[in-house]
């Protein structure tokens, strides 16, 4: 079963807008560990932020945002202002302790953002 | 600290040759892992060692897969003999203890073409 539920395949959008991408897990551990990894055209998986399931203050890094609520199992990203060199697939893990190490992987969501 | 390495980048070989990928995580990382990316089923782990000692391969697809890691810098993932269908991007990644609050770090990928 897919733990990591990322419903938008595709987003494009026009520069500067504001774009959400969503992401909802699925687990029975009460200790677990979210991230979201970027993903550019060259191709390498690039760490963004960690969030553990003690810790549901969001966080702002920049233009960028994310939203955890436990209460609806979701990990929400949001960029603000988007820009073209944010072009890329993002990719919603979670990583549970009581069931082996893996990073479970959404399927992603391709964000192509147009000048 | 130059991040997860590995080589080569790119990999074209044909059926039924032997290929091998490289990987040499970050030093002091304790744990590594092998991760297949493709378009049918995403990102998934094949295997993952813990001071070299290989932990969980049950996602290594089969007999044909084998991965070592002779010492803490270095780790290998062969295919012998290769198939088209293991056309991929290989990943490596590295992390310290993943039970507690860490995120695992990626390499720039090694991108398989089997033909």
């Amino acid at each position: 079963a897919q733990k990591v539920t990322q419903a938008q395949t595709e987003i494009s959008v026009v520069e500067k807008e504001d774009v959400t991408l969503d992401c909802v897990y699925e687990t029975r551990d009460t200790t677990y560990y979210l991230f979201w990894y970027k993903q550019p055209p060259s191709g390498e998986l690039v760490f963004l932020i960690r969030r553990n399931s003690f810790d549901e203050q969001n966080e702002i890094s920049g233009r960028y945002s994310w939203n955890f609520q436990k209460s609806t199992s979701s990990f929400n990203f949001t960029i603000t202002a988007s820009q073209v060199v944010d072009s890329a697939v993002y990719f919603c893990a979670l990583r549970e302790t009581n069931s082996g190490y893996a990073l479970n992987f959404g399927k992603g969501t391709s964000l192509l953002v147009t000048p | 600290d130059a991040g997860v390495i590995q080589s080569p980048r790119h990999e074209v070989t044909e059926m039924g040759q032997e290929v091998t990928l490289r990987c040499k995580p970050i030093s002091g990382h304790d744990y590594l892992f092998w991760y297949r990316q493709t378009m049918m089923r995403g990102l998934e782990l094949l295997i993952y060692f813990n001071n070299n000692v290989p932990i969980d391969d049950s996602g290594m697809p089969e007999d044909r897969f084998s991965a070592k890691m002779p010492n803490a810098s270095f780790s290998t993932l062969k295919i012998q003999p290769s198939e088209p269908r293991d056309s991929a991007v290989y990943f490596c990644a590295s992390s310290l203890h993943p039970g507690t609050n860490t995120e695992a770090f990626f390499g720039q990928g090694t991108r398989l073409t089997v033909v």
